[in-house]
């Protein structure tokens, strides 16, 4: 299966927000209520930051919201801060499938 | 607290085997599949299976099928990837994960950094 499509960087500046999308198609995002989004620091595990599509775990910060429409998934960071600057990958099931697939990543820089 | 303590780093020559393995503890292990993921040095995620540790249900990746080995032993909490001959395109750091749900992983590993090198 081929990784999902997000766009290999997003700049954004301090207290603006951004968002970052996740593209697919009808046989995985389109057809799912299961994308999450997960942020990583270099060197450092991923950390899971939306679930479900649009669900925050506990301790997340509410900056952090997820969107879903037709094929596309996307992930906004409001008020952005220093600390969001790190990599963000989505990931979805795969609904004609077993199977689950990452997306390429998306590079947030804060300027 | 619920933790993934995975094994350490490993160096080791293309053609060796190797088994590693990601140990839970903090919660039922039974309760929740627990997946496997690839980040080859500067690269993405990648999704490489899952394995129910109830009853050792595997789904694999096309990709990583036939090249790996998910397995697990319930009775001590610990699930592992097997590789039979290694191969330099293995070097990578691989996450083991708990999946709570469909798609997607609230608890991570630490990250077991594999390097195979002749």
């Amino acid at each position: 299966q081929s990784a999902l499509t997000q766009p290999a960087s997003v700049p954004g500046s301090p207290g603006q927000s951004i968002t970052i999308s996740c593209t697919g198609s009808s046989s995985d995002i389109g057809g799912s209520n299961y994308v999450s989004w997960y942020q990583q620091y270099p060197g450092k595990a991923p950390k899971l930051m939306i679930y479900d599509v649009n669900h925050r775990p506990s301790g997340v910060s509410d900056r952090f919201s997820g969107s879903k429409s037709g094929n596309t998934a996307s992930l906004t960071i409001s008020g952005l801060q220093a600390e969001d600057e790190a990599d963000y990958y989505c990931f979805s099931d795969i609904s004609s499938s077993t199977l689950e697939v990452f997306g390429t990543g998306t590079k947030v820089t804060v300027l | 607290e619920v933790q993934l303590v995975q094994s350490g780093a490993e160096v080791k020559k293309p053609g060796e085997s190797l088994k590693i393995f990601c140990k839970g503890s903090g919660y039922r292990f039974t309760t929740y599949w627990i997946g496997w993921v690839r980040q080859m040095p500067g690269k993405g995620l990648e999704w490489m299976g899952i394995i129910d540790p109830a009853d050792s249900e595997t789904r694999y990746s096309p990709s990583f099928q036939g090249q790996v080995t998910i397995s697990a032993d319930k009775s001590i909490s610990t699930a592992y990837l097997h590789w039979s001959s290694l191969k330099a395109s293995d070097t990578a750091i691989y996450y083991c994960a708990r999946r709570p749900g469909e798609s997607n992983f609230d608890y991570w590993g630490q990250g077991t950094l594999v390097t195979v090198s002749s």
